[in-house]
């Protein structure tokens, strides 16, 4: 899973696997949740997103899963794929004197091996 | 789909330089946003802007400056490049309706102060 530090947590699953991407965030008054992928060169891209509202959202390939009692948001990708192979990102929607921000985790490599 | 374009891929400066880096959004978004990913920290947010000409300080606005003229527009300045100011940065942009954000990001801007 995300942590806060210099090293980057890397899963190493092969191709064909389920994945599975912890992100610990820090508010409970966060609303809204996302999750973006980043391959080497490129900027952030989004991914899945949920709202505080729900616990379960699915796209294709990828499911969110929100567990806000214990501040807890996961990544699941189905048959991970050698192009799923990339850095992703936790964001938090915080809520801020009528502002509202993305604070993002520190990430998560994922190494997909064929 | 939305592109937003980062002027420079690649910069090199030297200390006591002024540094511009220009962002353009071609989807007529209301939010953009400076950010710097440096290893293991994740994403910080320097400085966004909800309107032309209105600009808020992120988590780390020291040492930066910006400029909102234009809509599509958003430069990030560095008033007198420091080494420690080394890092990718990224220009983001948001539709910013109903307050939940979800980030289309450039493809970055890595800059190197020596």
């Amino acid at each position: 899973g995300e942590s806060v530090g210099l090293h980057l947590p890397t899963l190493s699953v092969q191709e064909g696997d389920n994945s599975i991407i912890n992100c610990a965030y820090s508010n409970s008054a966060s609303d809204y949740f996302i999750w973006y992928k980043q391959e080497s060169g490129k900027g952030p891209q989004f991914i899945i997103d949920i709202r505080s509202n729900m616990d379960k959202r699915q796209g294709q390939r990828v499911t969110v899963l929100l567990n806000k009692t214990v501040k807890h948001l996961s990544l699941q990708i189905a048959a991970t794929q050698p192009g799923d192979s990339a850095v992703y990102f936790c964001a938090e929607n915080i809520v801020n004197t009528g502002f509202q921000k993305l604070v993002f985790g520190t990430g998560t490599r994922l190494l997909v091996s064929p | 789909d939305v592109k937003v374009t980062q002027s420079s891929r690649y910069l090199v400066k030297r200390t006591g330089e002024k540094v511009f880096l220009e962002c353009v959004q071609d989807m007529d978004h209301e939010n953009m946003f400076w950010y710097r990913q440096d290893p293991g920290l994740g994403l910080r947010l320097i400085y966004f802007s909800y309107d032309v000409k209105m600009k808020e300080k992120g988590d780390i606005p020291e040492g930066y400056s910006v400029s909102r003229e234009k809509k599509e527009r958003f430069s990030l300045i560095l008033e007198s490049a420091s080494t420690n100011q080394t890092s990718m940065y990224l220009c983001a942009s948001s539709t910013g309706q109903g307050g939940n954000e979800k980030l289309f990001f450039g493809s970055g801007t890595q800059l190197s102060v020596l």
